[in-house]
């Protein structure tokens, strides 16, 4: 069964820093991967994902992520974050062939002003 | 274009209760997955409906069923609820075999189960 790890828990950010959020998966065969957000009062919506083809992907406002195969990894990354990013983003695998969804526990960011 | 809808968004019930939960999927979807999360964890996948058929299933007791009608909506049903359902239930919505198949998900459903 394929697991997905999510290296913080919570992290704290000023305005303009850059973000840089872990996300390592479990699972012996291809996959599909996805970064998901969950702004406060609203629900999960789809930041970016990865099937084939570049390994660094663009999504909405401003955020990337880069797959290293060789790592089973899945980092978000943003280099200059917003008050507006305050959410918690989950990190989620898909086996190639299945459309259920492996979440992480989530990363709470919290961006100051 | 409406996206996944879910009622109701709250509810309150008691140990060894009945519930019934409902999702619509976005338009143009066929697939309805239904996910548990509870408070500080990521969502759980609890099983899947397609062609009206549970299609994957996590890993969930019986007590957890569901149903996914000709309109592809879908309803959770959960029984003999124990103090741990309480949780926010996520419906998801996709199209089955698509390109890239994405799930998008609904505002979810609350339960809190005294």
């Amino acid at each position: 069964a394929q697991s997905v790890s999510q290296h913080n828990h919570h992290v704290i950010l000023s305005e303009a820093a850059s973000l840089e959020l872990g996300c390592n998966y479990s699972y012996g065969g291809t996959v599909n991967l996805f970064w998901y957000v969950q702004y406060p009062g609203q629900h999960l919506q789809l930041l970016l994902k990865y099937f084939s083809g570049d390994p660094l992907v663009k999504g909405i406002k401003g955020f990337e992520a880069e797959f290293i195969k060789s790592k089973f990894s899945f980092n978000l990354r943003k280099p200059s974050v917003q008050w507006s990013d305050t959410a918690e983003y989950f990190c989620a695998v898909q086996p190639s062939g299945y459309s259920t969804l492996t979440f992480g526990k989530g990363t709470m960011l919290l961006v100051s002003p | 274009d409406a996206g996944v809808t879910q009622s109701p968004t709250h509810l309150i019930k008691t140990r060894g209760q009945q519930v019934t939960l409902r999702c619509s999927p976005k338009s143009g979807h066929d697939t309805v997955s239904w996910y548990q999360q509870a408070l500080g964890q990521g969502p759980q996948f609890i099983f899947q409906y397609y062609e009206e058929e549970e299609r994957q299933r996590g890993n969930f007791p019986d007590r957890f069923s569901g149903h996914q009608f000709p309109n592809y909506s879908s309803e959770l049903n959960v029984n003999a609820l124990l103090l741990g359902d309480s949780a926010l239930y996520l419906c998801a919505s996709s199209l089955a075999f698509g390109p890239q198949e994405t799930q998008y998900f609904g505002p979810g459903t609350r339960l809190l189960v005294l």
